[in-house]
């Protein structure tokens, strides 16, 4: 079964550190993109960052820009976010999802290409308050 | 810059009804990095929709989407008691790399 599992939620005081992890199985976690995504209490969706396969790329959505990080382990089919500085604002739950890219190609040239996130986790819970 | 705008925020069905959620697009966007979830409280989004008009694997065929320059829609066409939820748009591509719209709810009336 294809499935993701967030840890490392919980309370921590504003300026505080964190560090999430996203434990992929069913999949070859090397071959994907992956990403983080997460909800404040009562508000929609936010993409935070995504990673290439080898790491080589990474990219973040400007609010979080500087204070996270965002790295995986391919040998232990693992995502992470290191949550540095951290403020009210990004309390949230946090959800890590597979990303998926595919790109149809016809002699050499895009046929069709879909990008989208099919498998998400269930989410961990990151509260910042003093 | 592109921002999606969903309406309407909230829509009230009864069930058998047709729901017809949008998404508008703030700038030219490829319908191919286009998708669709569907989100319960306290779970995690589903894909429903992708590339504007794919169904995503085992979701049913009264999911339907559609897309006309920078409108987007997703029709349901016959609500079931479990299709009562959230649902948003996703632009999956440009700067920032991955927007979502605000979501729509979708309420038993």
């Amino acid at each position: 079964e294809v499935q993701l599992v967030e840890s490392g939620g919980g309370l921590v005081q504003p300026g505080g550190s964190l560090r999430l992890s996203c434990a992929a199985s069913g999949f070859t976690f090397s071959s994907f993109w992956m990403s983080w995504v997460r909800q404040a209490p009562g508000k929609g969706l936010e993409w935070v960052a995504n990673i290439k396969q080898d790491g080589s790329e990474k990219y973040y959505v400007d609010s979080v820009k500087g204070r996270f990080t965002i790295s995986r382990d391919n040998a232990k089919n693992s995502l992470y976010l290191q949550m540095n500085s951290l403020r009210a604002e990004d309390t949230a739950v946090y959800f890590c999802a597979r990303d998926r890219r595919d790109i149809t190609m016809v002699r050499g040239f895009v046929y069709s290409s879909y990008y989208y996130m099919d498998v998400w986790g269930r989410g961990t819970t990151v509260t910042v308050s003093s | 810059e592109v921002a999606l705008t969903q309406s309407p925020g909230t829509v009230s069905l009864s069930p058998g009804e047709r729901a017809t959620l949008s998404c508008w697009a703030s700038q030219s966007v490829s319908s191919s990095y286009l998708a669709w979830y569907q989100q319960k409280p306290g779970q995690a989004p589903r894909l429903l929709i992708y590339g504007a008009s794919n169904r995503a694997t085992g979701i049913p065929d009264r999911f339907s989407g559609s897309a006309s320059g920078t409108d987007f829609t997703l029709t349901i066409s016959r609500v079931e008691p479990e299709d009562f939820a959230f649902y948003y748009c996703q632009h999956y591509g440009d700067s920032p790399l991955v927007t979502f719209g605000q979501g729509t709810k979708v309420e038993i009336k």
